[in-house]
């Protein structure tokens, strides 16, 4: 079936660091890639998406780029804040029975300090 | 918009009682609703998804009797955990689409934590 691989943290950076979170995918056909973000406590919430191969996703500063040549859709973002500070789930699609279905990896948990 | 909201955020209760988590849409109907389950440092598991006037499709490996499931209307489902144990302890998260299909966006509920004691 179709999974998503993403690299394991916990990522730990000053702020205004660089930041790269890979993800990598294995799917039949052509799904859609997500990243979400959940605060601590919270649910998740979305901050990017592509629907299609060599879309570019972003939001707040953050990047993601679906490469199908390489299945993969890392995040980047050139400068972080500690108010970014959270864990980063990459994401796919799948539709089954009708329903759109995402299909998780492990999350990221980022620590920025100051 | 687009706001989903679960309750309770945070549950305590005694092995053997059960469990009521209700996921509401706010602001839009909800044709579909998911209900997923999140261990302490791991990824979302998908346990099922309802749709509004059917009944819910649970994923391999749910148990259908203990996690009942019922979509009652286009703004609530709700997940009843029967007869709770300590290993039912964990993070619930609902989410919301507007309609099944393709492309269709979820919105994530924050949550519910519940603890078995």
């Amino acid at each position: 079936g179709n999974s998503v691989t993403q690299m394991e943290g916990p990522v730990t950076l000053s702020e205004e660091a660089f930041l790269t979170i890979n993800c990598t995918y294995t799917a039949t056909g052509y799904p859609s890639l997500f990243w979400y973000v959940q605060y601590p406590g919270e649910g998740l919430q979305l901050l990017l998406k592509a629907t299609k191969a060599d879309d570019k996703g972003s939001n707040k500063g953050f990047e993601a780029t679906y490469r199908k040549e390489t299945t993969s859709f890392h995040l980047e973002k050139g400068s972080v804040q500690v108010s970014d500070s959270a864990v980063y789930f990459c994401a796919l699609s799948e539709v089954q029975g009708g329903s759109e279905k995402l299909v998780f990896g492990k999350g990221t948990k980022l620590t920025v300090n100051p | 918009g687009a706001v989903v909201s679960q309750h309770p955020s945070w549950v305590i209760c005694k092995s053997g009682t059960s469990v009521k988590i209700e996921c509401r849409s706010l602001d839009f109907q909800a044709t579909t609703m998911f209900w997923y389950r999140q261990f302490p440092k791991q990824s979302l598991m998908l346990m099922a998804t309802s749709n509004e006037g059917s009944k819910a499709t649970y994923e391999q490996g749910v148990e259908k009797d203990k996690f009942l499931i019922n979509h009652a209307s286009l703004t609530l489902s709700t997940l009843t955990v029967t007869s709770a144990h300590p290993e039912d302890s964990s993070f619930y998260i609902c989410s919301a689409s507007r309609h099944r299909g393709n492309n269709q966006p979820q919105h994530f509920g924050d949550g519910t934590r519940l603890s078995i004691l």
